[in-house]
């Protein structure tokens, strides 16, 4: 595909489910990114890979909060037992290596946890 | 300390005009490099325009241009000839090298809601 895709665009789950939101990156790049973007700010670091290697999860919030990236390609973040405060939009981004690269990021998933 | 800041919450200009959205960063890295993201209504992230911290002239695309000031740390996005199309929130971000504790991780401010009116 030409961009990077992200589904479900929208998901609604009842507090205490699981969610499972997937991240198709442009082929090709090694990076990829997972961001939660709430309402009227910026987005906000949760996860970074570099092929499957997970470099830093600093900003995932707590431990149900978990991602992969097996292939080193698609990727997905998974929210455990999900809480009224992890509605927000999640944006994957992919780019090349090198910190000249810009991000491309996919449309996001927009969660609402009822 | 925040990384990224944005100033100004909301901007708004008359079409056709110019108008400049505010960024100053904080690092002590030597290499990094500076990103504008446009993010319309419709919620996607579009990448705008790049400015490393070694290039000597302010980048341009188009009707974008980053009127950059190493020695004050801003990186301030200038659009020219505003069009209806451009309102949208618009972010700065930055990624350090390794040597800031960065892992070339982008950064985004808290954005600038830009409003174009007829």
């Amino acid at each position: 595909g030409a961009g990077v895709s992200q589904s479900p665009r929208y998901k609604v789950a009842k507090r205490g489910q699981d969610v499972a939101l997937r991240c198709d990156p442009i082929s090709g790049h090694v990076s990829l990114f997972w961001y939660q973007q709430a309402l009227g700010q910026g987005p906000e670091f949760l996860t970074y890979f570099q092929n499957e290697a997970q470099l830093d999860k600093s900003g995932l919030p707590s431990d149900r909060f978990f991602a992969e990236r097996p292939e080193g390609s698609v990727s997905t973040l998974k929210i455990q037992r999900t809480q009224q405060e992890d509605s927000a939009v999640y944006l994957c981004a992919s780019s090349f290596a090198t910190g000249d690269s810009p991000l491309h990021f996919g449309n996001g998933t927009r969660l609402t946890v009822t | 300390a925040q990384k990224i800041t944005q100033t100004q919450p909301g901007m708004f200009v008359q079409e056709k005009e110019a108008v400049t959205l505010d960024c100053t960063y904080d690092t002590s890295d030597q290499s990094y490099g500076l990103f504008w993201y446009k993010q319309p209504s419709s919620g996607e992230m579009i990448f705008l325009i790049y400015q490393g911290s070694y290039d000597e002239q302010n980048a341009t695309e188009g009707r974008y241009s980053l009127n950059f000031q190493k020695a004050r740390k801003s990186a301030n996005l200038v659009i020219s000839a505003s069009q209806l199309g451009d309102s949208a929130m618009y972010f700065c971000a930055m990624r350090e090298g390794p040597e800031a504790g960065g892992s070339y991780i982008p950064t985004f401010g808290r954005g600038t809601s830009l409003i174009v009116h007829p």
